[in-house]
C-alpha cells in the first residue's frame, strides 16, 4: 500500500461512545496532521506531530486525544463526542520542513448522533 | 498569522472555457503557496505549489498558478475547463516554523456546465 490510509471511512457513533480513528502513512514522512472540515468552514488543523511529539494542539476540546506511537501511525481517540463534532476528519502527512507539500488521507466521515 | 481567503466560493463555468479560481494570502515571510483539490467524499489531492523558485508554476491536470507578489496573490488558472474539473479547490500557506502547518483558505466549488 501507498500514500495515507484512513480507517474507517465512515463511522456513527452516540454521544457515550468510545470510538479510534486510525491513520498510516508508507511516504517515509516524519510529520502527521489531524485536520477537522465541517461544512462551510475553513479545515481546521487540530494536532501536528513531528518526529512522534506533538507539537501543536490548536485548542482542541479534551474529549479529542491523538496518538503517534511512531513515524507511520497517528490515531485520534474519541470519547463523549457532541452532536457538533460531526464532521469529516483528514489525516496528513509530510515532510517537516517547511515548504513541503502535505498528502491527504481520504478522511473519516464522523456522524455523532 | 498567515491567512489565506478565496474570493467566491461558487464558480461556474462552461466546458472549454477559461477556469479562473482567485486567491490572496497574507503572509510576514516569504511564503509557501499551495493549490489542492477535493472531489467528493475523497482527502486533499496536490495540484500544484509554490516554493520560491519560478513565478509561473504548471501543475497536474493542466492547471498552473501564478505567484504575483506585489498582488499578495497566487491565483488558478486553467485555460480549457472539462467536466472531470468539478470539484472544490483550496488554497493554503504554509506557516513558518513549527514544521510544515498549512492555513487554508474556505475553498472555491467549481461547477462546470455542459
Amino acid at each position: 500500500e501507498t500514500g495515507v490510509t484512513q480507517t474507517p471511512r465512515h463511522l456513527v457513533m452516540g454521544m457515550t461512545n468510545k470510538k479510534s480513528l486510525k491513520c498510516e502513512q508508507h511516504l517515509g514522512h516524519n510529520a502527521m496532521y489531524w485536520y477537522k472540515q465541517s461544512a462551510k468552514k475553513p479545515l481546521e488543523l487540530m494536532f501536528v506531530y513531528s518526529l512522534e511529539e506533538r507539537v501543536e494542539n490548536n485548542s482542541v476540546p479534551s474529549r479529542f486525544s491523538p496518538e503517534c506511537p511512531n513515524s507511520s501511525h497517528l490515531f485520534l481517540h474519541l470519547h463523549t463526542l457532541q452532536p457538533e463534532d460531526s464532521a469529516l476528519y483528514l489525516c496528513a502527512s509530510s515532510q517537516r520542513d517547511r515548504g513541503t507539500e502535505a498528502f491527504f488521507g481520504q478522511g473519516t466521515r464522523l456522524t455523532v448522533v | 498569522a498567515q491567512s489565506v481567503t478565496q474570493l467566491g466560493s461558487h464558480v461556474s463555468v462552461s466546458e472549454g472555457a477559461l477556469v479562473l479560481l482567485r486567491c490572496n494570502y497574507s503572509s510576514s515571510v516569504p511564503p509557501y503557496l499551495f493549490w489542492y483539490v477535493q472531489y467528493p467524499n475523497q482527502g486533499l489531492q496536490l495540484l500544484l505549489k509554490y516554493t520560491s523558485a519560478a513565478t509561473l508554476v504548471k501543475g497536474i491536470n493542466g492547471f498552473e498558478a501564478e505567484f504575483k507578489k506585489s498582488e499578495t496573490s497566487f491565483h488558478l488558472t486553467k485555460p480549457s475547463a472539462h467536466m472531470s474539473d468539478a470539484a472544490e479547490y483550496f488554497c493554503a500557506v504554509s506557516e513558518p516554523g513549527g514544521g510544515n502547518k498549512l492555513t487554508f483558505g474556505t475553498g472555491t466549488q467549481l461547477k462546470v456546465e455542459l
